[in-house]
């Protein structure tokens, strides 16, 4: 199965951009990367979504190297509101199943 | 629109009985997935059903079972629980035939203790 890496936690403070890495390193070569936010208690939701090079929607910003081996999800500004475990999904190429990343715990602080 | 919904929201099993989870949603979408997420860690897929009438097993099938009853729901059933199936489930759905592109919509989750 793609192996999904991501940091286990990130710290940050109101205002600053954060930046949250996955790596994925077999993952299926016509099949969107997708990022999701989820709150303690709740179900996750979408984010962002890309195939290659760079995306942009209001919230947050994908951007994703010509390889495909990683994609880096961008949050400009973040507010406390952006405490949340964020997680890439992404497609493995041997099995065509969804696969989740690790997840990323950010914590931002006042 | 409720979106998705799952009963129960808690539930305390004993090794060996079996138990349903149902999942619905009003979206009218063709496709619905079943996740199970352990403590401080990822989502991982149990099954998935990419339009009525057919199912298909994802990275975690082993214990389960799932029926998609119609377009609006999809159920999930464990016959003999064990204590290794605690964890909590979620159900969410999506408007296509479940494609990397879909946008999945999630449900509450259910909180699944087997002692």
């Amino acid at each position: 199965l793609a192996k999904t890496t991501q940091p286990i936690s990130m710290d940050s403070y109101e205002g600053q951009e954060v930046n949250i890495t996955c790596s994925h390193n077999n993952i299926a070569t016509n099949d969107y990367i997708t990022w999701y936010q989820q709150f303690p208690s709740q179900g996750p939701r979408f984010i962002i979504q890309g195939y290659k090079t760079k995306v942009t929607n209001e919230v947050a910003s994908l951007f994703i190297p010509a390889d495909r081996k990683s994609s880096t999800l961008s949050l400009p500004r973040v507010s406390l509101s952006d405490t949340a475990v964020y997680y890439c999904l992404v497609v493995d190429y041997n099995t065509d199943k969804l696969i989740f990343g690790t997840g990323t715990r950010l914590q931002v602080f006042p | 629109n409720a979106g998705v919904t799952q009963t129960p929201k808690f539930q305390v099993l004993k090794t060996g009985q079996s138990m349903t989870l149902q999942c619905a949603q009003d979206m009218n979408h063709n496709s619905m997935y079943w996740y199970r997420q352990d403590p401080g860690m990822g989502l991982r897929l149990i099954y998935y059903s990419a339009s009525e009438g057919t199912t298909d097993k994802g990275e975690v099938p082993n214990g389960y079972n799932v029926s998609r009853l119609n377009k609006r729901e999809f159920s999930l059933r464990l016959e003999s629980a064990a204590p290794s199936q605690t964890s909590v489930y979620f159900c969410a759905s999506s408007e296509g035939g479940g494609a990397s592109t879909d946008t999945q919509y999630f449900g509450p989750g259910t909180r699944l203790t087997v002692l």
